[in-house]
């Protein structure tokens, strides 16, 4: 099956600092990325929509300017947290979706990444 | 808009039981339902997905899930549960061209000997 990585898996990062957040469709090329965030025993909460080549879409409620996201090539995209805080200490998953016309609307996930911020 | 709700966000079964996870969709349009297993510190797994072609939809790991659209439901069984499944699960709806995926709450399925 396709396979989605994340780098890195761990990061811990003093308040204030900057955390880019890799994310690899390693055998096909995404179309569309997803980033997600998700607190302990909580569900996963779509941050933004990333289109290879274009601005991404952010779901209300996310600040764009905080979380910066490029997709600059068809098998990745990142996802850099500017001047981290530990309220944005959260698991970060992204997923990665092939589209064709008329095929479902599977993502692939990535392993996620888990940010603490100090 | 397009809403996920699973019921109950505690299950537990007793090893070799049947697991019983709920999932209900709020849906014009039936969408493109799936069951995804997370695992501590580890990102989604697909279980299973209904794409319309058949109602009762076989996925890994012994699990299957029907699709009801007279009830909206998804629900996820497997009739044996075994130490392994313990996990959170997750049902999600995708519908349009958008790609997104709408997540319910999550379920921790526990597993006792």
């Amino acid at each position: 099956g396709a396979v989605v990585s994340q780098h890195p898996s761990r990061v811990i990062c003093k308040s204030g600092t900057s955390v880019k957040i890799e994310c690899r469709s390693l055998d096909f090329q995404a179309t569309t990325m997803f980033w997600y965030r998700q607190f302990p025993k909580q569900s996963l909460m779509l941050m933004a929509t990333s289109n290879e080549g274009s601005k991404a879409t952010y779901e209300q409620g996310v600040e764009k300017d905080k979380f910066l996201i490029n997709h600059a090539s068809l098998t990745l995209s990142t996802l850099t947290v500017t001047s981290a805080h530990p309220e944005d200490s959260s698991f970060y998953i992204c997923s990665a979706r092939v589209w064709l016309a008329g095929v479902d609307n599977e993502q692939f996930f990535g392993p996620g990444t888990r940010l603490t911020v100090l | 808009a397009q809403s996920v709700t699973q019921l109950g966000s505690h299950v537990s079964v007793s090893e070799g039981a049947l697991v019983l996870l709920r999932c209900n969709y709020s849906s014009s349009v039936p969408p493109y339902l799936f069951w995804y297993v997370q695992y501590p510190n580890q990102g989604l797994q697909l279980l299973l997905k209904y794409t319309s072609a058949a109602t009762l939809v076989k996925g890994i790991n012994g699990f299957e899930a029907e699709f009801k659209k007279s009830e909206t439901s998804f629900h996820l069984t497997k009739p044996s549960a075994h130490m392994s499944d313990a996990a959170e699960y997750f049902c999600a709806a995708g519908s349009g061209n958008t790609g997104k995926l709408i997540f319910g709450q999550g379920t921790t399925l526990q597993v006792k000997p």
